[in-house]
């Protein structure tokens, strides 16, 4: 089956730092990716939404600066947290959808902790 | 807008036992529905899904009918064993006001099952 494969898996790091953290989809080409942010014990919030080659579309609420999206091919996007504080740790969800009527995959999460 | 409605958890059921959980959905048009799973420290997987009215969708024993009438996708399990214990997401997948397909979710429901 289609696999979503999401790096690392878990970070610690110090405040003020900038993060990466990498999806990829092993098996298909992902035409649109999205991100989640996932608060102990609550459900997934979606951060954005990004088409291969477009800007990635924003939620209400959430900073563009902060969370910088890159989906520059078709089987890569990055979330990089940028000047990260220890109020942006969370758990972070990639998923990735081939088109519209394929459902989305999800990777395994990432862990952040800001110290 | 888009919402999912599931019962709160915890869960904890014995092993063996009979397993309802509870969603209810408000969409505009016509969802397709979902239900995920996530364990402990892991990503969502998707479970099963239903992409039209009086659709039943089953995976691993478990099963979800899409009821129309009374917009609902409740989750079902005739024997529930110990590593079904993990969190349970209802999902909906509609045009959002943005004018894209997404995912919206419920709160999800933790299950425990005992021995």
């Amino acid at each position: 089956g289609a696999v979503v494969s999401q790096h690392p898996s878990w970070v610690i790091c110090k405040s003020g730092t900038s993060v990466k953290i990498e999806c990829r989809s092993l098996d298909f080409q992902a035409t649109t990716m999205f991100w989640y942010r996932q608060f102990p014990k609550q459900s997934l919030m979606l951060m954005a939404t990004s088409n291969e080659g477009s800007k990635a579309t924003y939620e209400q609420g959430v900073e563009k600066d902060k969370f910088l999206i890159n989906h520059a091919s078709l089987t890569l996007s990055t979330l990089t947290v940028t000047s990260a504080h220890p109020e942006d740790s969370s758990f972070y969800i990639c998923s990735a959808r081939a088109s519209l009527n394929q459902p989305q995959h999800f990777g395994d999460g990432t862990r952040l902790s800001i110290l | 807008g888009n919402s999912v409605t599931q019962m709160e958890g915890p869960v904890t059921l014995s092993e063996e036992a009979f397993l309802t959980i509870n969603c209810t959905y408000t969409a505009t048009g016509y969802p397709s529905l979902f239900w995920y799973v996530q364990y402990p420290g892991e990503g969502l997987q998707l479970l099963l899904k239903a992409t039209k009215a009086d659709d039943k969708g089953s995976n691993k024993g478990f099963e979800a009918t899409y009821r129309k009438e009374t917009t609902s996708f409740h989750l079902e399990k005739g024997s529930v064993q110990v590593s079904d214990s993990a969190v349970y997401f209802c999902a909906l997948s509609a045009l959002s006001g943005a004018g894209s397909y997404q995912l919206t979710f419920g709160k999800g429901t933790k299950l425990s099952v005992i021995p």
